[in-house]
């Protein structure tokens, strides 16, 4: 019930192509999807985040889709760089007394330049 | 220093040892985190304290003993480790403990990548 699965476990792709990272949850009280990024060396830092009461958010590059029937989301990264090579953690809060993070196994994404 | 520290960043030790990883936060948040990081496995919360009180243990074996001195220091005293338990510990911040659904953005540490002989 708690669980967010993630896939693909790791995935390349070329500069300029999209990558993309889907994530499916299962508890209906989760409200606050956020995404996070991890560099070899460095913690995780949030990237962008969404609430289902909208489809889609774009910052720069970045684009969380959401579907609240299908219980799942995605991370689209436009024109990927190879700066973008890190590993990226979906996560979902909601329904507890704290807004606990519940995260992803996490992708391993690689950009080739 | 700003943001969240973490040390040591690499530690090894036996399965007898007793070590402590500490972490610092200059955020002026009042929620602290340790978390799990293991390779090919989703972040696994270990314990949470708000205002240096406990609020969560995750389940987590008893040879792992946190401590919250303060808003600002967390630790975690490690003994009688098993080699399971090598892995990245991650140390988090947020700015309070939301008490309805919604957002808690987290700030991280490094890490310290602890390896257990």
């Amino acid at each position: 019930q708690q669980q967010v699965k993630q896939s693909p476990q790791s995935l390349i792709v070329q500069k300029g192509g999209i990558s993309i990272i889907n994530c499916a949850y299962e508890n209906t009280a989760f409200d606050y999807f956020p995404w996070y990024q991890q560099f070899p060396g460095k913690g995780p830092a949030l990237l962008i985040a969404i609430r289902p009461d909208v489809s889609e958010k774009k910052e720069g590059r970045f684009t969380i889709s959401f579907n609240k029937s299908a219980k799942q989301f995605s991370l689209h990264i436009m024109d990927s760089q190879p700066g973008d090579s890190a590993t990226y953690f979906c996560a979902a809060s909601g329904g507890t007394s704290y807004g606990k993070l519940t995260f992803g196994q996490g992708t391993i994404l690689t950009v080739h330049p | 220093e700003t943001g969240v520290t973490q040390t040591p960043r690499h530690l090894v030790m036996g399965m007898t040892n007793k070590k402590s990883l500490k972490c610092e936060q200059h955020l002026g948040h009042n929620a602290m985190y340790w978390y799990k990081q293991s390779a090919k496995k989703p972040l696994e919360l270990m314990f949470v304290y708000s205002l240096e009180e406990r609020v969560e243990n995750n389940s987590v074996p008893s040879r792992f003993s946190p401590e919250c001195p303060n808003s600002s220091h967390l630790f975690l005293h490690l003994h009688t480790l098993q080699p399971e338990d090598s892995a990245l510990y991650l140390c988090a911040s947020s700015p309070d403990l939301l008490r309805i659904s919604g957002a808690n953005v987290l700030t991280f540490g490094a890490g310290s990548r602890l390896t257990v002989l």
